[in-house]
């Protein structure tokens, strides 16, 4: 079965930090996504990565930022958290462009920003 | 620009079949249409994946039109443990190849 570990599933922030999401995946999968999810808004994707070291804005790029220096992590960062990045954010991963669209999701990290 | 629409809630019986429709423009022509379940707590879960006509699995069914502007996810005779979000997935037509969920739908079971 694919893992995909989140390092947190709760964070507590202060206005102005910059915080770090880790994610990890154990399957070898060449894409990475990171969306967050809010009440009535489903799932928005905010960066995603096709291979190492590359990086693609989603719909809601705004305040975040990524890194994917090696295959099986890719994090999420926010420079300067604001209280409107309160949310849940959830990494996925999927094999290859092909199948990009079976994705297989950690099981988030609550992030509250105060 | 690709939007979904989907029900934003939706009740049923356990062992009532239940049929979830999402309408979507603007799709890619040459992407699956997907599905996925998530319960609290956890991500979302992969389900089902069709391109045209109709697919089914061991879990669900999945029914896409010919002109592939909705696509319905159809569980047979739900139980308790079917209460979840349903989120569909689609492509973007274009060269962008992004990836749009749409808002979900919350299904209640009830006995």
């Amino acid at each position: 079965d694919v893992k995909v570990t989140q390092s947190s599933r709760y964070l507590v922030k202060r206005t102005g930090e910059k915080v770090f999401l880790e994610c990890v995946q154990d399957m070898d999968h060449e894409n990475m996504f990171w969306y967050r999810q809010d009440p009535g808004l489903g799932l928005r994707l905010i960066y995603f990565s096709y291979d190492v070291k590359m990086k693609e804005k989603g719909d809601i790029p705004e305040g975040y930022s990524v890194s994917r220096e090696k295959k099986e992590r890719f994090s999420l960062i926010l420079e300067s958290a604001s209280t409107n990045q309160t949310s849940m954010y959830l990494c996925a991963s999927s094999a290859n462009r092909e199948a990009k669209n079976i994705q297989y999701f950690g099981a988030g990290t609550r992030l509250s920003v105060l | 620009l690709a939007k979904t629409t989907q029900p934003i809630s939706m009740d049923s019986y356990e062992g009532q079949e239940v049929n979830i429709t999402c309408s979507h423009n603007n799709i890619a022509t040459n992407d699956y249409i997907t599905w996925y379940q998530q319960f609290p707590s956890q991500g979302p879960r992969f389900i089902i994946q069709g391109y045209k006509t109709k697919v089914t699995n061991e879990v669900a069914s999945l029914f896409i039109p010919a002109d592939r502007k909705s696509s319905t996810l159809s569980l047979p005779r739900v139980s308790l443990s079917d209460t979840a979000v349903y989120y569909c997935l689609v492509v973007l037509l274009g060269n962008t190849g992004k990836l749009i969920f749409g808002q979900g739908t919350t299904l209640q079971v009830k006995p």
